[in-house]
Formats: C-alpha cells, structure tokens, sequence
C-alpha cells in the first residue's frame, strides 16, 4: 500500500484566501484523523472521522476551518479565510476499525499563511 | 482530563550507547494501547513501538524497548545501540478515554551524536 497521501505538501498563501488540504487514506482503514502541529501547541487532533462520518470536531479551532469525508478514499480540510496564526503543519492519519488504534500518518502539508 | 508528561524536552546521546526516555500518562481506564511516535527531520510520524497495558510483558522491536510500569503510569522508550538515524523527536501516546483519539506528550526531541 501507498500508505497515507496528502497534497500538498507545501502551501503558501496570502492572508484572506482559501486553502484546501487533501488527504487519501489507506485502503481499508475506518479511522481518518486531521492534526495540526506547531511548536507552541504540539500535536493537536482537530477532528477525527468513522467510516466518512464526522465523530468529534472539538479540536476545530473556529469555524473558519472545516473538514468533509465525501467517501472512504478522500477526506479534505479547508480552511476559509485564512490567517497567519494557521500557519502550521497538517497531518491526515486513517486507522482501522479493530480497536487497535494504531495510526499511520501522511507526510503533512506545510502551510504559511503571509 | 487525561494527560500524557513527557518530562526530558530534550536528550543526546553517543551512538552505540544506550537511552531513555520516560514517559507518564493519566488515565481512569483498565486497558489500553501505548505508543511511541518518531518524527525525523523529515517530519514523517512513524509508529516505533506499542504496548497493549494488559500485557505484563514489555514490548520489544529490534533495538527499541519499553518499560512498563502499570501501576506508577510509566512507559518509557529504551533504544539500545543508538545510531545516527535515530535522532529525531519522539512521542508518547495513547487513546484518549478509550475511544480513537489520541492524545500525545510535547515530545523528547533525541540527538545521536557520532
């Protein structure tokens, strides 16, 4: 397997535009997650999906930012508009539904909002 | 709220030695999953090693280890024969009330030095 697949990889944009992060998980995988991660903050998880339903989405910093699961190979972050304190790297990770909890994460996209 | 501590923010060692690093969590439930992260420069999450907590036996791949301590909340990571592609940063997880989420520590970030 390809393992998981994010694009970009890297992303610059102005403050006030739209940014779209894409992620296709492993095959087979129930689980897919979306985490930020800086340096003040860590690894925060902003919202995890089951079987392409949204679970929780507490970890959504406002509603700027948005995520969608419109089938079980690709789940998409958006975040509209964008502000420089975004500017993080965003992790997609999917796990299967056995209760093993282990989860594979994609490369991330680095993406520095000017 | 549980929490996981990882104490040492930063760590360095000589290559072919051997290192710890300690890791404490809180948690209410009886079984569960424990993890240890690596990110190399490269940014990548690898899964390193996990320890299911019902298991008295310590995990154990290749040249990493655990030590589990149930009842203090202990888990920390021992990489015997360290060499230069260990450095990285490295994080301690595990699922958060029982469910998918994860919660991670702030990370040990591990220099192997020549």
């Amino acid at each position: 397997d390809a393992g998981v697949i994010q694009s970009p990889r890297h992303e610059v944009t102005e403050m006030g535009q739209e940014v779209t992060l894409r992620c296709k998980p492993i095959s087979g995988h129930d689980y897919l997650f979306w985490y930020r991660q800086t340096m003040m903050r860590g690894l925060e998880l902003l919202i995890y999906f089951n079987n392409n339903v949204p679970i929780d989405d507490s970890g959504m910093p406002e509603d700027r930012f948005s995520a969608k699961m419109p089938n079980a190979s690709f789940s998409t972050l958006k975040i509209q508009p964008s502000e420089p304190r975004d500017s993080a790297v965003y992790f997609c990770a999917s796990s299967l539904v056995s209760g093993v909890y282990e989860q594979y994460f994609g490369p991330g996209t680095r993406l520095t909002v000017t | 709220a549980q929490t996981v501590t990882q104490s040492q923010p930063e760590m360095s060692v000589q290559e072919a030695e051997t290192v710890t690093l300690s890791c404490t969590y809180d948690t209410s439930e009886s079984n569960y999953y424990l993890f240890w992260y690596k990110q190399p420069p490269s940014r990548q999450m690898i899964l390193v090693i996990r320890q299911e907590a019902y298991k008295q036996q310590n995990a154990t791949e290749n040249r990493f280890s655990v030590n589990f301590q149930k009842a203090a909340k202990s888990f920390s990571l021992k990489i015997s024969d360290s060499q230069l592609g260990d450095t990285a940063m490295y994080f301690c997880a595990f699922p958060e009330g029982g469910s998918e989420k994860l919660v991670f520590g702030k990370g040990t970030k591990l220099t192997v030095n020549p």
